[in-house]
């Protein structure tokens, strides 16, 4: 059975300092890595998609990366407004349902000013 | 990116009543989705909506329960039927462009 565990559950930040949030999976074959932003009440707004060990994708201040058994999310000088949960998602190769994704328990970022 | 939209954005509704929860993507996608997310929980599929087959459930989830349509190529609904106070979540419809996959808005639901 797919797993997707993240950590930490929660994280406060200060404005301007830098941090990663992680995102550990277990897939029997990885077809992709999805990271996603959902603010309250919202659905959630797609980031990034990683396809293979070793691979980055950048997006203003956030930088996403990808090993065999994990994701991160880094975060440089993070602003109030990058406060949100971030989640991470996997869909296996030669599933069934093109659109599976399995979640994450997601990450609840606040950044104080 | 594609914009999909959701109706109603919330409801409250009784115990043992129906909720028919509308999706519309703005353009052509073959497959819609439907995701749940309950209380302080993450997203679970519900059931894979093909146009012009029937819909494909995950484990946990009947046809009875979430009876789903999808008329055409960028319109779907998912009913919750015989709800239960156990049916709050938040309902999200989905769907993929490429290797990108978009979430509607939600729909909050509370039954009483």
């Amino acid at each position: 059975e797919d797993q997707v565990t993240q950590s930490p559950e929660a994280l406060r930040l200060q404005e301007g300092e830098s941090s990663s949030l992680n995102c550990s999976y277990t897939v029997s074959g990885l077809r992709g890595l999805f990271w996603y932003r959902q603010d309250p009440g919202k659905g959630p707004e797609f980031l990034f998609t990683l396809y293979s060990a070793g691979e980055e994708k950048e997006k203003e201040r956030l930088k996403a990366t990808l090993t065999k058994k994990e994701s991160f999310l880094h975060i440089t000088a993070p602003k109030p407004e990058d406060s949100a949960t971030y989640l991470c998602a996997v869909q296996a190769a030669g599933g069934t349902s093109y659109g599976k994704l399995t979640f994450g328990q997601g990450t609840i970022l606040t950044v104080h000013p | 990116s594609a914009v999909i939209s959701q109706k109603p954005s919330r409801d409250i509704c009784q115990r043992g009543t129906s909720l028919t929860i509308q999706c519309q993507v703005d353009s052509q996608v073959t497959m819609m989705f439907w995701y749940r997310q309950q209380p302080g929980q993450s997203l679970t599929l519900i059931a894979t909506a093909n146009q012009g087959s029937e819909a494909t459930y995950e484990s946990g989830f009947v046809i009875d329960k979430f009876p789903i349509s999808r008329p055409n190529l960028t319109f779907s609904t998912l009913t919750v039927s015989n709800m239960s106070p156990e049916d709050s979540s938040i309902y999200l419809c989905s769907s993929r462009w490429g290797d990108t996959q978009y979430f509607g808005p939600g729909t909050r639901l509370t039954v009483l």
